[in-house]
């Protein structure tokens, strides 16, 4: 049973340009869950979705940022015109619906330049 | 005052030693408790769930005190491999998902 899948593992972009970074969830998890960690810090909730739902989006920027998660297909944390402070790793995690615990992926890493 | 809070560390240990970390939590209706282990740079992975009967793992030993509202992790036999950053985390009341993390408490073993 693969775990939670998180693609690119490292990600570099220019100033400006937009950032896509994909998690799919574990088998048989219908609840994503997108973290953000700057370094040396701790983490941060993004947003909460279910499938074709955002549940919980408290923690995302109001520009800029927005999440998908598609009937088919992987979840997608999207980032127009980055800019430097968005250098971060980007975790996502899921759960099953009969549980809290939340399983993460092992991370995009974004550095813009 | 911090929906979750914990001391920060670094505990700094040497290998054998037992060592407790404690978190405490500010919605008294929390349901929901669990400790985290992060590697410098990795992803969290979940330790153990808290029970309200508390639990044991091995050398994990995890409490709830809801009267007081705080949990422990308590470390017996440290390895060189517990080093790590070790996260309490919360679930709110009723069927709201998004858990609160802590800060994360960093332990250092040394040989």
């Amino acid at each position: 049973n693969a775990g939670v899948m998180q693609n690119p593992r490292h990600l570099v972009r220019r100033r400006g340009q937009e950032a896509r970074l994909r998690c799919s969830p574990m088998k048989g998890h219908s609840h994503v869950y997108w973290y953000r960690q700057l370094p040396e810090e701790g983490l941060k909730f993004m947003v909460y979705l279910q499938k074709e739902n955002i549940i919980d989006e408290s923690g995302m920027p109001k520009e800029r940022f927005s999440a998908e998660f598609p009937k088919e297909g992987p979840s997608i944390l999207r980032i127009q015109q980055v800019v430097r402070g968005d250098s971060a790793a980007y975790f996502c995690a899921s759960s099953p619906s009969n549980q809290y615990e939340q399983y993460f992926g092992p991370g995009t890493r974004l550095t813009v330049t | 005052r911090k929906e979750v809070e914990q001391d920060p560390g670094p505990f700094n240990v040497p290998e054998g030693a037992t060592v407790a970390f404690n978190c405490t939590y500010s919605n008294s209706a929390s349901q929901s408790f669990f400790w985290y282990r992060q590697d410098c740079r990795k992803e969290p992975k979940l330790l153990m769930s808290v029970y309200s009967s508390g639990n044991e793992d091995g050398r994990f030993t995890a409490q709830l005190n809801r009267a007081s509202q705080y949990i422990s992790l308590l470390i017996r036999d440290s390895k060189l491999s517990d080093s790590a950053t070790y996260l309490c985390v919360v679930s709110p009341a009723g069927n709201n998902r998004k858990l609160i993390w802590g800060l994360g408490t960093s332990l250092a073993v040394n040989p």
